[in-house]
């Protein structure tokens, strides 16, 4: 069945350590995306693609890093210079070309930095 | 940039009944898209509007954008627990074929048995 998929579900990590949350796709969509959820508080994005090797910063990309080597793949790393990165992590992807154009979201990953 | 605000931030309902969440935007609404959003998982879409005034309706939820495209509210009907989650309303700020949307808050939606 085609979908995103990321992993993990759940990660841990001490203060000051960087980390890389998984997203991988095989809808063979051009654009993918990586959004932040707190609490109580609805989706702002990190950083976005629409094509393979270009990425460009959303509302909130300081302390947080990304690559797109493969139109399947967008991994994000929160670095250590996020000075709250506990939350929930949000990947997405969409077609240009096919109406109407949704995003497909993966399941997330929680992350929590102790 | 567009903002968008999402009322009510929460609602209760008892289940059969009805219910309205409603988003509007700042600036002109050129896609509006409506998530649902089951607590700690990813966002399943539910509908797109793009035309002013227009209507569209899945099994019990009906999304309506206003004329001028600057609101749009999702309707409940005959609520049931299954409905319970979190909504979501998308937008596109710039016509860009659904790239780049901007999120309101979120309603949270409980339906008591």
């Amino acid at each position: 069945d085609g979908g995103i998929t990321q992993s993990p579900k759940y990660l841990f990590r001490k203060e000051g350590q960087n980390v890389t949350l998984s997203c991988e796709q095989n809808l063979n969509h051009d654009a993918m995306y990586w959004y932040r959820q707190d609490p109580g508080q609805g989706l702002r994005l990190i950083y976005y693609s629409q094509i393979v090797n270009d990425f460009q910063k959303g509302d909130i990309a300081e302390g947080y890093s990304v690559s797109r080597e493969k139109k399947e793949s967008f991994p994000l790393t929160v670095t250590s210079a996020q000075k709250n990165p506990t939350a929930f992590y949000l990947c997405a992807s969409s077609s240009d070309r096919v109406a109407p154009y949704e995003q497909y979201f993966g399941p997330g990953t929680r992350l929590t930095v102790t | 940039s567009q903002e968008l605000e999402q009322s009510p931030q929460s609602l209760i309902v008892q289940e059969g009944k009805n219910l309205t969440i409603n988003c509007t935007s700042s600036k002109t609404l050129y896609g509006l898209y409506w998530y649902k959003q089951k607590y700690g998982e990813g966002l399943i879409f539910l509908m797109m509007l793009q035309k002013g005034g227009e209507e569209k309706s899945h099994e019990k939820i009906t999304a309506k954008l206003d004329e001028k495209k600057q609101q749009s509210s999702l309707h409940i009907t005959a609520s049931q627990p299954s409905h319970a989650g979190i909504y979501l309303c998308g937008a596109d700020p710039s016509n860009n074929a659904g790239n780049m949307l901007t999120f309101g808050g979120g309603t949270r939606l409980m339906v008591k048995p």
